[in-house]
């Protein structure tokens, strides 16, 4: 799997758009972006993925580079609920699914 | 999204008892599911795949003799803990998939204290 790279913190003020980076300089073709967060003691949330077009679902929106080399989350209007530890995780997809390399991901936090 | 669910959300039990954690795929069929351990400030470590009707594989450094799993229907996966010990204590998250690919959809964890 390719290594990611993130901020280990942001700061985000409430209302405004989050914008979270990942590096993966050693992506490979058929490698996705997935992107999940994990709010304190809960299980982690699936939030995106994509393979190279950027993508858009009612939680967030996925930008990836054209070289697929980086990606950039973006919450629109964070909120208080959205301080969480955000994880950028590359992956080949495979039917049924596949585990789940987590790093240290960036814990974002939403303040007033 | 698919929902998973995990029993108890939150157990207290004694050294060298067992316990055992219950992780079923609500609304969906998983063949496979994972077992995850988060110890505090840390990120989340697997610890083992639970593969239906097979034998669980397991990580490295993850004893399979402490941590037994079956995965007896495609809608249920156990973990169960024996003889606990204080080191044990940690958030355990089971997750599955199957709907998307590649998509891992995570239980709410369970929160073990060993005492």
């Amino acid at each position: 799997d390719a290594k990611t790279t993130q901020p280990p913190s942001m700061d985000c003020a409430e209302g405004r758009a989050a914008n979270l980076p990942c590096n993966h300089s050693t992506i490979s073709g058929n490698e996705y972006v997935y992107w999940y967060r994990q709010i304190h003691s809960q299980g982690p949330q699936y939030i995106i993925h994509g393979l190279k077009n950027n993508e858009t679902n009612e939680m967030a929106s996925l930008i990836i580079t054209e070289d697929r080399k980086s990606s950039t989350l973006i919450l629109p209007h964070a909120t208080l609920r959205d301080t969480a530890v955000y994880y950028c995780i590359v992956r080949v997809a495979k039917n049924a699914g596949n585990m789940l390399t987590f790093g240290g991901g960036t814990r974002l936090m939403v303040k007033p | 999204g698919a929902v998973v669910s995990q029993h108890p959300s939150r157990v207290i039990c004694k050294s060298g008892t067992s316990v055992k954690i219950e992780c079923r795929s609500l609304d969906f069929q998983a063949t496979t599911m994972f077992w995850y351990r988060q110890f505090p400030k840390q990120s989340l470590m697997l610890m083992a795949t639970s593969n239906e009707g097979s034998k669980a594989t397991y990580e490295q450094g993850v004893e399979k003799d402490k941590f037994l799993i079956n995965h007896a229907s495609l809608t249920l996966s156990t973990l169960t803990v024996t003889s606990a010990h204080p080191e044990d204590s940690s958030f355990y998250i089971c997750s599955a998939g199957g709907l998307a690919a590649g998509v891992q959809y995570f239980g709410p964890g369970t929160r073990l204290t060993v005492t």
